[in-house]
């Protein structure tokens, strides 16, 4: 059975203070990894697509890499604005299987 | 507006009534899907679909029925709801992307509480 696991559940953050995000994963065959940024009351919203380990990729302050066992969202001097819940996904063949997620606070 | 829509967005129903969520997609998106995020647990896929016609389960699918007759609409069905069914519902959609991947698109999610 294929598993997520993200650490840590919560983040507590100043602004400017880059940290990073962890997400494990076993899947007997990997298509793409994900990921997924959550605002309270919403649907997630897509971030990224990572294919095969040694891939990164950017987007503003966000920077996802991904290894044969595990990916990372790195933030870099975050601001407010990027307070959410960072989900984590994996698909094997047609199925998709999430993380519980990261919440992350940026206090200014 | 490209967009996924369900309906309701709020319900409150009893045990054993029989209701329907429905999700529509204006995008063309092959690709559909069901999922119920609880406290914890994160997302959970119910149902997925490919294609019309085409359905499977997902990791959690007791309790529940799909039907994919249009590309367009996936109604998710509760034959007869229990509590244990009281969850935040997300309908998705996605393109075919590369290696068949899905960069999904979801909708606002309905609440659904069974008492």
């Amino acid at each position: 059975e294929d598993q997520v696991t993200q650490s840590p559940e919560a983040l507590r953050l100043q602004e400017g203070e880059s940290s990073s995000l962890n997400c494990s994963y076993t899947v007997s065959g990997l298509r793409g990894l994900f990921w997924y940024r959550q605002d309270p009351g919403k649907g997630p919203e897509f971030l990224f697509t990572l294919y095969s380990a040694g891939e990164e990729k950017e987007k503003e302050r966000l920077k996802a890499t991904l290894t044969k066992k595990e990916s990372f969202l790195h933030i870099t001097a975050p601001k407010p604005e990027d307070s959410a819940t960072y989900l984590c996904a994996v698909q094997n063949d047609y199925k998709l299987s999430f993380g519980a997620g990261t919440t992350v606070t940026v206090r200014a | 507006e490209a967009q996924v829509t369900q309906n309701p967005r709020y319900l409150i129903t009893v045990t054993g009534k029989k209701l329907t969520v429905t999700c529509s997609q204006n995008m063309n998106h092959e690709y559909m899907s069901w999922y119920r995020q609880d406290p914890g647990l994160g997302l959970r896929q119910i149902y997925y679909s490919m294609n019309v016609e085409v359905t499977d389960k997902g990791d959690v699918p007791e309790g529940y029925k799909v039907s994919r007759k249009e590309k367009r609409n996936f109604p998710l069905i509760l034959e007869s709801p229990s509590p244990n069914q009281t969850s935040l519902y997300f309908c998705a959609s996605s393109p075919y992307g590369p290696d068949n991947t899905y960069e999904q698109y979801f909708g606002p999610g309905t609440r659904l509480t069974v008492t």
